[in-house]
């Protein structure tokens, strides 16, 4: 059983649709992280929760909105999307967010959205 | 500003070869965190070693070795006898461990294709 989750692994969806992608670790870990890749970017950071509060919007656009309702569990609501935001999101766990240092993040097998 | 450079893009070997990816960063901090993850065909990105910026001795791992030079702002990655299941894109990444924003900024990552 991998340590995190991502639900679900496709999504296909109109520029007019809402939709939510979900996260969920089992490592017990205390900060999760949303991130996009693209194939024409490197992987870049979109948000951090660190203990259930975003500590990090990496300025990303409104149609994406984050949601940590606990410690293990990480969404990520969709709502009228251009087809530039198709690309592989990506969600990861770390022990925890700490000015003392950077934790090792493991991530979940991603989510590969396309918008049409 | 953070930088993590992963000049080659793509290299493909045969298996049993050896291949290093190098990794190149830039950061103005004393206190950074290096980092490699190995995202295979899968999609779900896997951590392989983290090292802390006072930490230079060169770690071994099975058929995996990295070599990092402070001198030359250099965290190289090293496969020994390479095989099939190496093939996967590996990113290097850099984090700072002070001063507020411990932003996980990763190189563009660099596909290995190992033919057997």
């Amino acid at each position: 059983e991998t340590g995190v989750t991502q639900t679900p692994r496709h999504l296909v969806m109109g520029m007019t649709n809402k939709k939510s992608l979900k996260c969920e670790q089992h490592l017990g870990h205390n900060a999760m992280y949303w991130y996009k890749q693209s194939a024409k970017k490197p992987l870049e950071l979109m948000f951090v929760y660190n203990f259930k509060e975003q500590t990090e919007n990496n300025s990303v656009p409104s149609r994406f909105s984050p949601e940590c309702p606990n410690s293990s569990h990480l969404f990520l609501h969709l709502h009228t999307l251009q087809p530039e935001d198709s690309a592989l999101y990506l969600c990861a766990s770390s022990q925890e967010w700490s000015l003392a240092g950077a934790y090792e993040q493991y991530f979940g097998p991603g989510t590969r959205l396309t918008v049409t | 500003a953070q930088k993590v450079t992963q000049a080659q893009t793509e290299i493909s070997v045969v298996e049993k070869e050896d291949v290093t990816l190098d990794c190149v960063y830039e950061t103005r901090d004393t206190t950074y965190y290096l980092f490699w993850y190995k995202q295979p065909p899968s999609g779900e990105l896997v951590f392989l070693i983290r090292r802390n910026s006072f930490d230079e001795q060169n770690e071994i791992s099975g058929r995996y070795s990295w070599n990092f030079q402070k001198s030359t702002s250099s965290f190289n990655f090293t496969i020994t006898a390479s095989q099939v299941v190496d093939s996967a894109v590996y990113f290097c990444a850099l984090s700072e461990g002070q001063g507020g924003s411990e932003k996980l900024v990763f190189g563009k990552g660099t596909k290995l294709t190992v033919n057997p």
